[in-house]
């Protein structure tokens, strides 16, 4: 079995500052995907940002990356240079190899960016 | 890029009526969707995996008998909520797979039921 694990309910951060959203997994499978989504209040998901468990570097996508410590299961987002736009819901998720992209996903952070 | 889509976006029903939720995948064909339900303040939580051309895999806890779920095209599943009671009311949200080996997931917009 799987779990995702978010243990930050609320996150506050500073506009223009950097900000690391943590998520650890637990899985027995060797290879595995690990999704980070974006939920603003209108409830669609956005996809952030991606990391396999075999690949070498750490994803980057824009302002996001993902800070991926396979030894210690984890796999925090950093946002940098945060945004108003930035305030939304963040969920931490994993897929196991060949599962077609059925998610496990963590409970969630509320990322609120203050100006 | 790949689109996946979802209508109704809200829907309110009467209690004992059934309600049908479509996915649909725009430019691209998904032989897998999956449908997830969340609670308000919740993370989502999958009910079912659906196959075109065969029967949907159901979570366990999730009664198939309920929540009835058709694929019957490449680019089109359906969930239908049947005869809904208040406690169904939640959002309803659809994705998809685009192929390839990366992070090609994709989610609909969801649909809020809301059952009176």
């Amino acid at each position: 079995a799987q779990k995702i694990t978010q243990t930050q309910p609320g996150m506050f951060v500073q506009e223009k500052e950097a900000v690391t959203l943590d998520c650890t997994y637990d899985t027995s499978d060797p290879s595995y995907g690990l999704f980070w989504y974006k939920q603003p209040s209108s409830g669609e998901m956005i996809f952030l940002i991606y990391q396999g468990s075999y690949d070498q570097q750490n994803a980057t996508e824009g302002r996001y990356s993902l800070n991926f410590q396979k030894a210690r299961k984890s796999a925090n987002l950093v946002i940098s240079a945060s945004q108003l736009g930035d305030s939304a819901m963040y969920f931490c998720a994993m897929s196991a190899s060949g599962s077609a992209r059925q998610l496990t996903f963590g409970s969630g952070t509320q990322l609120t960016v203050l100006p | 890029g790949a689109v996946v889509s979802q209508h109704p976006s809200w829907v309110i029903c009467k209690s004992g009526t059934s309600v049908k939720i479509e996915c649909r995948s725009l430019d691209f064909q998904a032989t897998t969707m999956f449908w997830y339900r969340q609670f308000p303040k919740q993370s989502l939580m999958l009910m079912a995996t659906s196959n075109e051309g065969s029967k949907a895999t159901y979570e366990q806890g999730v009664e198939k008998d309920k929540f009835l779920i058709n694929h019957a095209s490449l680019t089109l599943s359906t969930l239908t909520v049947t005869s809904a009671h208040p406690e169904d009311s939640s959002f309803y949200i659809c994705s998809a797979h685009g192929g390839g080996n990366t992070g090609e997931l994709f989610f609909g917009e969801g649909s809020r039921l809301t059952v009176l």
